[in-house]
């Protein structure tokens, strides 16, 4: 069974750039969920979709976006990129609602803003 | 709102050691909890869950039990392998429309274990 897919692995952008980031979650789970891990702030919550509606979103700016497709493989966007966002970005999947099952990560999006 | 706290690292062990890393949390609800394992340049890789109080997750040599009255799930193995070193998370799911998707992590825990 196929895990969790992030792509690309490595990104480096420019200061003032957009970035898109994408995720195929495994096969049948239609959550998927979106975190920004930083050494100095940790794991933190960006958003969750589910059946292509965004249904939670975490304190982060306009900057940052997503989207989920019908097949659920699910997108995250930031513009105007800012040297603070350099982070290692993570999707994770789950059946319905991860509760009570547990969350599946993918390997992460590390992107550099120089 | 919920929270999770853990002890800081590194921890650092011999091979063959008992290992716990503490966490605790507040929760206004009645969460789920779990630990989560992160390899140098990987992902997370879920280790362990326990959804409701008294419930003892375990995988793979390590355990930790949800304990509702100290509002605690430690996590604990009684030997230890250098395959063990990693950073451990501690980490919440709640019920309710404001938790969808959402894990609360801990700060990590960095586990160090020498030959």
């Amino acid at each position: 069974k196929a895990g969790v897919t992030q792509t690309p692995r490595y990104l480096i952008k420019t200061r003032g750039q957009q970035v898109t980031l994408s995720c195929s979650p495994i096969s049948g789970h239609r959550s998927v969920s979106w975190y920004q891990q930083t050494p100095g702030q940790g794991l933190q919550f960006l958003f969750e979709y589910f059946s292509e509606t965004q249904r939670n979103k975490g304190n982060f700016p306009g900057r940052f976006s997503g989207r989920q497709f019908s097949n659920s493989r699910s997108e995250m966007n930031v513009s105007t990129l800012e040297l603070g966002d350099s982070a290692l970005y993570l999707c994770a999947s789950s059946l319905v609602q991860g509760q009570n099952y547990g969350y599946t990560f993918g390997s992460g999006t590390r992107l550099t803003v120089v | 709102g919920n929270s999770v706290t853990q002890m800081e690292g590194p921890v650092t062990l011999s091979e063959e050691a008992f290992l716990t890393i503490n966490c605790t949390y507040t929760a206004t609800g009645y969460p789920s909890l779990f630990w989560y394992v992160q390899y140098p340049g990987e992902g997370l890789q879920l280790l362990l869950k326990a959804t409701k109080a008294d419930d003892k997750g375990s995988n793979k040599g390590f355990e930790a039990t949800y304990r509702k009255e100290t509002t605690s799930f430690h996590l604990e193995k009684g030997s230890v392998q250098v395959s063990d070193s990693a950073v451990y998370f501690c980490a919440l799911s709640d019920l309710g429309t404001d938790s969808w998707g959402k894990l609360q992590f801990g700060a990590g825990t960095q586990v160090v274990v020498t030959p």
